[in-house]
């Protein structure tokens, strides 16, 4: 298994600006991701996170909106850009453990209300 | 592409009663097949997984059965309690990839 840190775990922001959430694992990692749960919603991949390369974005998301950062093999970030209400969302990072019958684990999430 | 079907919430049973929820799914190759829960106010947890036919995942007192005939993975738990009102997800991982995909979610209450 793995732990999984996320910061912060909530957040009030302003519509225009940009959040940036912190991921933390406490072991070495090949996959990251990252998603989003709009209210009342189930999970939808935004990026695979992959370290020291860009990140693979699904269809409906793009960079410029969502950069995300992989330095290290234990951390990863992703940026919500010039965010608007629409934005609200829970934001989890998750890691896949294990080659066969991968798992994959969730942090707590990033609770973003924006106003 | 691949998918997951899960019945409609909201469920709600009294406290003791039998929980089913189903799910069903498409997939080409060999997917593993998981169940996730999240509680009221919190992020998602693995509940239990089975990672071939007809192998059982079983935690907490819940069920499930990987059924290959049927391409299904339903969840059950003989005697609820009210501490498990949650949503439950589906969720299934492709062989050799590392994408998972959830059903929608089923939201069940449990009453007292």
């Amino acid at each position: 298994s793995a732990v999984i840190s996320q910061k912060p775990s909530r957040d009030i922001c302003q519509r225009g600006t940009s959040l940036t959430i912190q991921c933390q694992v406490d072991s070495q990692v090949t996959m990251m991701f990252w998603y989003r749960q709009q209210p009342g919603q189930s999970l939808t991949l935004i990026a695979t996170a992959n370290q020291g390369s860009e990140a693979t974005y699904e269809s409906g998301f793009v960079i410029d909106k969502f950069p995300i950062s992989r330095p290290n093999l234990t951390f990863s970030t992703l940026t919500v850009s010039n965010m608007s209400p629409e934005d609200s969302s829970i934001y989890l990072c998750s890691v896949a453990t294990g080659y066969s019958g991968n798992t994959i684990y969730f942090g707590e999430g990033s609770w973003l209300t924006v106003v | 592409g691949d998918s997951v079907t899960q019945m409609e919430g909201p469920v709600t049973l009294s406290e003791e009663a039998f929980l089913t929820i189903n799910c069903t799914y498409t997939a080409t190759g060999y997917p593993s097949l998981f169940w996730y829960v999240q509680y009221p106010g919190e992020g998602l947890q693995l509940l239990l997984k089975a990672t071939k036919a007809d192998d059982k995942g079983s935690n907490k007192g819940f069920e499930a059965t990987y059924r290959k005939e049927t391409t299904s993975f339903h969840l059950e738990k003989g005697s609820v309690q009210v501490s498990d009102s949650a949503v439950y997800f589906c969720a299934l991982s492709d062989t050799g990839g590392f994408k998972t995909i959830f059903g929608a979610g089923t939201r069940l209450f449990v009453k007292a």
